[in-house]
C-alpha cells in the first residue's frame, strides 16, 4: 500500500492555458474522488468515479473541467482555458466501497 | 441534503490541556461521520470515523469523538494537547452510499507551549 499519489505537486500556469493533473489511487480501490480546496475552506466535492464510470458531478465542475478514469485505474483532471479563480489545491481521494476515503497530497495550482 | 458546521474557525489550547473541536451535522438519513487532520501543504489524513457502530469512536494520536444523534453532533476531543497536534481539522459527513462527502470549513488548532 503506497498510498494515493498526485502529480504534479505544484503547477503555475498563465490564464487561458490548459492544465492536466494525474491521480494514482491505492491499487485495490474502486472509488476515486476529486475535490477542490481554496484557502481557509474545506474540500469541495467535484466528481466521483466507481471503477471507470463517472457517477457524480458537482455543479462546481463547469464545462471547462473534465475528468477521466480509463480502465478504472489512474484518473486525470483537465482544466481548459484556466482562470485566476481556478487557483486552488486539487485533492484526489480513493476508497473501497463508500465508507472511507484516503487522500493524496494534492496538486496546488496557481493561475497568473 | 447534508451539511457540516464546525463552530470556531480557530481554537487555541495550552500544551497538556483538553482539546475540544465542535462539529454539528445535518442529514436526512443516518450518516457516516469523519474527522480528518491536515498539516500545511499536505493532503487530509483520517483521524477517526463513525459508521453506525459504537457511538464513542477512538482514533489515532489519542483523539476520540462521540456521536450524539439527539444533538446532531460529533465533537472531537483529546485529553491532553501536544505541540504536534497543531493543524487544521475537518469534520465530514456522507450517507451510506459514500457517493459524496461534505466537509466543514475547518478548525485551525494552535497549541501554546
Amino acid at each position: 500500500d503506497t498510498g494515493v499519489s498526485q502529480n504534479p505537486r505544484h503547477k503555475i500556469t498563465k490564464r487561458g492555458q490548459n492544465v492536466t493533473f494525474r491521480c494514482d489511487p491505492i491499487s485495490e480501490h474502486n472509488r476515486l474522488y476529486w475535490y477542490r480546496q481554496t484557502l481557509g475552506q474545506g474540500p469541495e466535492f467535484l466528481t466521483y468515479f466507481q471503477n471507470e464510470a463517472q457517477l457524480e458531478k458537482s455543479r462546481l465542475l463547469s464545462d471547462r473541467f473534465s475528468a477521466e478514469r480509463p480502465k478504472g485505474s489512474f484518473s486525470t483532471l483537465e482544466i481548459q482555458r484556466t482562470e485566476q479563480g481556478d487557483s486552488a489545491m486539487y485533492l484526489c481521494a480513493s476508497g473501497l466501497g463508500g465508507e472511507t476515503q484516503y487522500f493524496g497530497p494534492g496538486t496546488r495550482l496557481l493561475v497568473l | 441534503a447534508q451539511s457540516v458546521t464546525q463552530l470556531g474557525s480557530h481554537v487555541s489550547v495550552s500544551e497538556g490541556a483538553l482539546v475540544l473541536l465542535r462539529c454539528n451535522y445535518s442529514s436526512s438519513v443516518p450518516p457516516y461521520l469523519f474527522w480528518y487532520v491536515q498539516y500545511p501543504n499536505q493532503g487530509l489524513q483520517l483521524l477517526l470515523k463513525y459508521t453506525s457502530a459504537a457511538t464513542l469512536v477512538k482514533g489515532i494520536n489519542g483523539f476520540e469523538a462521540e456521536f450524539k444523534k439527539s444533538e446532531t453532533s460529533f465533537h472531537l476531543t483529546k485529553p491532553s494537547a501536544h505541540m504536534s497536534d497543531a493543524a487544521e481539522y475537518f469534520c465530514a459527513v456522507s450517507d451510506a452510499t459514500g457517493n459524496q462527502f461534505y466537509f466543514g470549513t475547518g478548525t485551525s488548532l494552535t497549541v501554546i507551549p
